[in-house]
């Protein structure tokens, strides 16, 4: 149980277009989610914290307008970075929040590639 | 400012020998959790600790919680090679339940 999907796990664009990213909760329902940012050789620093239903709340310095996150289901928060540049090329990593207030279940992670 | 200090953050042992990887803070979690990680995959969750001074044990790891919920150790019994991956401990914050990391310690067994 718990496991949790994320889609595409490997993509690459060009400078300047968007990506969306799925993080689903395959076998429970999450009323909550989080999106960490990992670059290499560091550890996950959480960038926005994505509640079902109402808008996401974003970590000191992360522009909410690049990343824009959408919770629209109690299985299915997306992340969305618009107007790529090289520098946001990173790991993307999801996690969702089950019925266990203490745990968080983590995805297989997204590497994004910005040329 | 890290608000969980990891340590160490690289350790290269031999096959069979024993270590103790430490997590520390000046903040109190209401819980604690070690992860494990591989290249280019997401952390799995190893164990949650949230009562003060419990001690968790997986097989030949053994997890403790400190009395005041401030810091937290892992130790590996007889390590073997496939115990070689990134440890996370991460402590939960705040009335949102976030996680904050560690630095992450990278640790290699050698056969």
């Amino acid at each position: 149980g718990a496991v949790v999907s994320q889609h595409p796990s490997r993509v690459i664009c060009k400078s300047g277009t968007s990506v969306k990213i799925e993080c689903r909760s395959l076998d429970f329902q999450a009323t909550t989610m989080f999106w960490y940012r990992q670059f290499p050789k560091q550890s996950l620093m959480l960038m926005a914290t994505s509640n079902e239903g109402s808008k996401a709340t974003y970590e000191q310095g992360v522009e909410k307008d690049k990343f824009l996150i959408n919770h629209a289901s109690l299985t299915l928060s997306t992340l969305t970075v618009t107007s790529a540049h090289p520098e946001d090329s990173s790991f993307y990593i999801c996690s969702a929040r089950g019925l266990d207030r203490y745990t968080q279940y983590f995805g297989p992670g997204t590497r994004l590639t910005v040329l | 400012t890290q608000l969980l200090e990891q340590s160490p953050q690289f350790l290269s042992i031999q096959e069979g020998e024993n270590l103790t990887v430490y997590c520390n803070s000046s903040s109190v979690f209401s819980s604690l959790q070690w992860y494990r990680q591989e290249p280019g995959e997401g952390p799995v969750l190893l164990v949650t600790v949230v009562t003060g001074g419990e001690v968790k044990k997986l097989k030949r790891l053994t997890f403790q919680f400190g009395d005041a919920r401030k810091d937290s150790s892992l130790h590996i019994t007889a390590a073997q090679p496939g115990d070689t991956g990134l440890y996370l401990c991460a402590g939960v914050v705040g009335g949102a339940q976030k996680l904050v990391f560690g630095q992450g310690t990278r640790l290699t067994i050698n056969p």
